[in-house]
């Protein structure tokens, strides 16, 4: 595809379901981000990855949210146990840095509700 | 889909006429600037960028003006649309990884 993906565009958990949102990146693109936007704010760093390495993990507010990339490509956020202040929308980004350019591209978000 | 920046500052303006929305960032290391534009129920969508090493960088009806010594960020919008009704976020990056965003502008084209 020509963008970022993200996968369900919604999601309803009760409260302490575990909940998995998908990431299909830009197609080559070696970096990989993860943020949170709450509503009516501007998006939060959660995590970053360069292929399937994760560099940065310093923005996951708790041991409950866990990112992987095992192939360096789709990336899957997870949150175990959620909790109510774990609605927000979820946003993957990606970009090239290869190419010179550190420019990233997100994707539509997951909208995530915990009731 | 959800509504975004419900509560923000809101710039309004004629269609035709010219935008300027700041931004104030907070880091001093910051070696990298970007502006999104965020419609509801939608990603942010990259606008323009900016290196530190450059006080001001022109796109298509877009200019952004960098001003390191008070920290500032402007981002101009010649002959503004309808279509460019959004909210729009500053960002911030050092060694051009995790982006940090200001809590962004509404902008509202009246016709």
């Amino acid at each position: 595809g020509a963008g970022v993906s993200q996968s369900p565009r919604y999601k309803v958990a009760k409260r302490g379901q575990d909940v998995a949102l998908r990431c299909d990146p830009i197609s080559g693109h070696v970096s990989l981000f993860w943020y949170q936007q709450a509503l009516g704010q501007g998006p939060e760093f959660l995590t970053y990855f360069q292929n399937e390495a994760q560099l940065d993990k310093s923005g996951l507010p708790s041991d409950r949210f866990f990112a992987e990339r095992p192939e360096g490509s789709v990336s899957t956020l997870k949150i175990q146990r959620t909790q109510q202040e774990d609605s927000a929308v979820y946003l993957c980004a990606s970009s090239d840095r290869a190419s010179g350019t550190d420019t990233q591209y997100f994707g539509p978000g997951t909208r995530l509700t915990v009731l | 889909g959800e509504s975004v920046g419900l509560h923000l500052p809101t710039l309004s303006v004629q269609e035709g006429d010219n935008s300027i929305i700041n931004c104030a960032y907070s880091n001093s290391a910051s070696d990298y600037f970007i502006w999104y534009k965020q419609e509801s129920g939608k990603g942010p969508q990259f606008i323009i960028d900016i290196r530190s090493n450059m006080d001001k960088r022109q796109g298509q009806r877009v200019t952004v003006l960098l001003n390191k010594t008070v920290k500032h960020l402007s981002l101009q919008i010649a002959a503004t649309q309808p279509g460019d009704s959004a909210v729009y976020f500053c960002a911030e990056a050092t060694g051009r990884r995790a982006l940090t965003f200001g809590s962004g502008t509404r902008l509202q084209v009246q016709p």
